[in-house]
């Protein structure tokens, strides 16, 4: 069965970076679009962009251009999210979350990771 | 893309049928029949219980289905239960993806 594995919580000063991981197992780690998804606390689902986790290319989304980095190593089968520079309002839970065949909505979902920047 | 509207809140009682919309525009819930639903528990990932409009995915109830009309679509949960208490979510995807604010359901 698929499965989207994240790293632990993380606590971060302002300024630091943050690296989190999502390993992917049950289907060809190579076969479908990697997302991430940012929830920040009490608050809704927000759409920060996508990874082709075939050529490794990456798309963001409008507000996510910058300090946000996709990347991939598929000899493990992981994806992974850097964010640089942190501020206070990075404070949020990253989730993974495939797309597969259909290419029409999140199959899969990571079990969240959460970071939080304060000094 | 702005955000697709939902209200903040909906609630029922148990046994109950109780419908959330999600409104969005001509170029993204009116235009194509890519909506989908999703619930999430507090404190757990998101889960997918409606995509493309109305297909439910392998092990959700039946008792949750989906809708649409014009450039508003709806998530509709039957026979309310307690276990449905949750916040929902919809999105759209287009040449990118939206999601709603989110409404809260509350079982009374």
């Amino acid at each position: 069965q698929v499965q989207l594995v994240q790293s632990g919580s993380e606590l971060k000063k302002p300024g630091a970076s943050v690296k989190v991981s999502c390993k992917a197992s049950g289907y060809t780690f190579t076969s479908y679009a990697m997302n991430w998804v940012r929830q920040a606390p009490g608050q809704g689902l927000e759409w920060m962009g996508w990874i082709n986790t075939n050529t490794g290319n990456p798309t963001y989304a409008q507000g996510f251009t910058g300090r946000f980095v996709f990347s991939l190593d598929t000899s493990v089968s992981t994806a992974y999210l850097q964010i640089s520079s942190l501020k206070a309002e990075d404070t949020a839970v990253y989730y993974c979350a495939l797309i597969a065949a259909a290419g029409t909505h999140f199959d899969y979902w990571g079990q969240g990771t959460l970071v939080t920047v304060s000094s | 893309q702005s955000a697709l509207t939902q209200p903040a809140s909906v609630s029922g009682s148990p046994g109950q049928s109780i419908t959330i919309s999600c409104t969005g525009t001509s170029s993204d819930v009116g235009g194509y029949n890519y909506v989908s639903w999703y619930q999430q528990h507090p404190g757990k990932a998101p889960k997918l219980m409606i995509y493309e409009v109305s297909n439910r995915p392998s092990g959700v109830s039946n008792r949750f289905s989906g809708s649409k009309s014009g450039n508003t679509a709806s998530l509709t949960i039957s026979g309310l239960q307690a276990e449905d208490e949750a916040d929902y979510y919809c999105s759209s995807y287009t040449s990118s993806r939206v999601f709603g604010g989110g409404t809260k359901l509350t079982v009374l």
